[in-house]
């Protein structure tokens, strides 16, 4: 079963800034928050990971909170191709992802 | 482009024929993954193998039979399926023994079952 709870759907315009959260308030102290999307019809794309410190890369941005029991995947400027399910995930390196229903993002323009 | 490659992309059958979808990986990567997604589920986790060896069997019918050859190729043997086993299945890879290591995937195959 997942262990992350995430909203089933959000709306973000085009060009703003999209927020998408995660609770994982059961984390364990060497499991990872992995983000992950997929767009219709195509297999899931990595995006970010994190184990305690916020990251940042050419896609996102990921911000843990200090306990570790929630996060937010910060995508800065949306656009339509942005438009995707996305999978929060906390797993343990090495062992395989398990995905739960994800959030819906529709960027609308 | 992942460095997954999977074939066929589509791929149609009877319930009396035998199949294969092909998957591999040019990452360098010892484990390797195969799950399912059905219309409007999850992704669910089917078969792991670790250098080639199978590691995880998540209670799959028989009429899935995967084969590791090596560490870059993984198979998907497919027969006597059903119209409900359509799908789409997607192929994985990863290191392994590193911790936050990153499991990348392919474009998936998706199976009609007729």
């Amino acid at each position: 079963d997942a262990k992350t709870t995430q909203p089933p759907s959000m709306d973000c315009a085009e060009g703003r800034a999209a927020n998408l959260p995660c609770n994982h308030s059961t984390i364990s102290g060497n499991e990872y928050v992995y983000w992950y999307r997929q767009i219709h019809s195509q297999g899931p794309q990595y995006i970010i990971h994190g184990l305690k410190n916020n990251e940042t890369n050419e896609m996102a941005s990921l911000i843990i909170t200090e306990d570790r029991k929630s996060s937010t995947l910060i995508l800065p400027h949306a656009t339509l191709r942005d438009t995707a399910v996305y999978y929060c995930i906390v797993r343990v390196g090495g062992t395989p992802l398990v995905f739960g229903k994800g959030t819906r993002l529709s960027v609308i323009a | 482009e992942t460095g997954v490659t999977q074939t066929p992309r589509h791929l149609v059958m009877g319930m009396t024929n035998k199949k294969s979808l092909k998957c591999e990986q040019h990452l360098g990567h010892n484990a390797m993954y195969w799950y399912k997604q059905s219309a409007k589920k999850p992704l669910e986790l089917m078969f792991v193998y670790n250098f080639k060896e199978q590691t995880e069997n998540n209670s799959v019918p028989s009429r899935f039979s995967p084969e590791c050859p090596n560490s870059s190729h993984l198979f998907l043997h497919l027969h006597t399926l059903q119209p409900e086993d359509s799908a789409l299945y997607l192929c994985a890879s990863s290191t392994l023994g590193q911790s936050g290591n990153t499991i990348y995937f392919g474009e998936g195959s998706w199976l009609t079952v007729v």
